[in-house]
């Protein structure tokens, strides 16, 4: 039990255009939700948390305008990078909060942009 | 500030017990000890957690020091298929501390 579903995989896009990431919780509730980025032979790193409902807390360096969170549902978060670079290219994952399962992680989304 | 600390690398054989260690020195009374393994490209999956005792699932157990200042994940058998990053994560109410990750090698 206690599944992410994160889509999509991998996505490739031009830079300046925007790419938004869905992550859906399929057999419980997500009332919060974490996105990180990841890259290349790294931890993982905190961007922000999402609660349903509200808006989602930034950690610090990481520009809430750029990285649009949406948490309208207590079964979907999405995470939107917005005019999106080369830099912004990484592994985003999502996570949430289980009763018995500990954090369950998405599949995660490796962004390329060109 | 809190750090959780692991080494970077880690070997051993095929069928052999294989034990992860983990330092969490600013570990506070309530803070949980989780584990996760990353393969490449995927999302990380979940282990193992704990808060005092020593716990054990299917897939592992976890053995907490008295202190709480250290933790070891312990495979009893590793197989080719355990190969992966092994990350420790403190949870302090949801301020979640990740170590860098071990690199665990099976060797057949």
């Amino acid at each position: 039990g206690a599944v992410v579903s994160q889509h999509p995989s991998r996505v490739i896009c031009k830079s300046g255009t925007s790419v938004k990431i869905e992550c859906r919780s399929l057999d419980f509730q997500a009332t919060t939700m974490f996105w990180y980025r990841q890259f290349p032979k790294q931890s993982l790193m905190l961007m922000a948390t999402s609660n349903e409902g509200s808006k989602a807390t930034y950690e610090q360096g990481v520009e809430k305008d750029k990285f649009l969170i949406n948490h309208a549902s207590l079964t979907l978060s999405t995470l939107t990078v917005t005019s999106a670079h080369p830099e912004d290219s990484s592994f985003y994952i999502c996570s949430s909060k289980t009763e018995s399962y500990g954090y369950t992680f998405g599949s995660g989304t490796r962004l390329t942009v060109v | 500030d809190a750090k959780t600390t692991q080494p970077n690398s880690m070997e051993s054989n095929e069928e052999e017990p294989v034990h992860l260690p983990c330092n969490h020195s600013t570990i506070s009374g309530t803070d949980y000890i989780h584990w996760y393994r990353q393969l490449p490209s995927q999302g990380p999956e979940y282990v193992i957690h704990g808060l005092t005792s020593n716990v054990n699932n299917r897939m592992a157990s976890l053995a907490i020091a008295e202190d709480r200042k250290s933790s070891t994940l312990i495979l009893h058998r590793a197989t080719l298929r355990d190969a992966a990053v092994y990350y420790c994560m403190m949870d302090s109410n949801y301020q979640l501390i990740w170590g860098a990750g071990t690199k665990l090698i099976i060797k057949p």
